[in-house]
């Protein structure tokens, strides 16, 4: 079946823009999770959601960033004002979200994004 | 926060030799462990988990790793790593308080050589 994807594959943007990455997670997956790789480093949790629960938004790094997750599927993880720090490749990352197999997350291939 | 801890970025192997791959977590309550593989060009995917029960876990591959809750450790071993097993693996760790919610450690990449 489809895995999870996520556009664009690549986006490269002005500093001080803002950008949008989307993530579509498996069908019937009700945790959906966007992380952010720098280079060199592991993942870094930025939000969680879950069902119709309130996001865990604890890992976002600060008030430029921001994501909703529409009918509880589709996600939206958007960055107001980019800054070249910024520039990563964000994950999202799918679960069952119930049960013990709601613990192995299915990752998407990444938006690699490049703020000159 | 819990914190996860890969020490070596850069594993160099011979093809048919054993590896191991370590990973240390900050945590002594309960948590769950996963590892994760990246191979060249493709998304991350689970190799094994630790959830309760025997802490010797075996996954995909060949692979298997042993949780040591003393030592706070989740090393990943395989006893004859092939080309193929070429890739960079991210061990991962719950947070003790929201299982829901994990962090993983730098990465380790295995560079298996003919």
């Amino acid at each position: 079946g489809a895995g999870v994807s996520q556009s664009p594959s690549n986006k490269v943007t002005e500093k001080g823009k803002d950008v949008e990455l989307r993530c579509d997670p498996i069908s019937g997956h009700t945790a959906l999770y966007w992380y952010r790789q720098s280079l060199g480093q592991g993942l870094e949790f930025l939000i969680y959601f879950q069902g119709n629960s309130a996001p865990d938004k604890s890992g976002l790094p600060s008030d430029r960033f921001s994501a909703e997750r529409t009918g509880g599927s589709v996600s939206t993880l958007t960055i107001q004002r980019t800054q070249q720090e910024d520039s990563a490749v964000y994950l999202c990352a799918s679960s069952l979200g119930a049960g013990v197999s709601s613990y192995e997350q299915y990752f998407g291939p990444g938006t690699r994004l490049t703020v000159t | 926060a819990q914190s996860v801890t890969q020490l070596d970025s850069q594993v160099p192997v011979f093809e048919e030799a054993p590896v191991e791959l370590r990973c240390n977590y900050s945590s002594s309550v309960s948590v769950y462990l996963f590892w994760y593989v990246q191979y060249p060009n493709q998304g991350l995917q689970l190799l094994l988990k630790y959830l309760s029960g025997s802490t010797l876990v075996k996954g995909i591959n060949g692979f298997e790793a042993e949780f040591n809750k003393s030592q706070t450790s989740f090393h990943l071993r395989k006893p004859s790593v092939h080309i193929s097993d070429t890739a960079e693996y991210f061990c991962a760790v719950s947070d003790p308080y929201n299982f829901n919610k994990f962090y993983f450690g730098s990465g380790t990449k295995l560079n298996v050589k003919p």
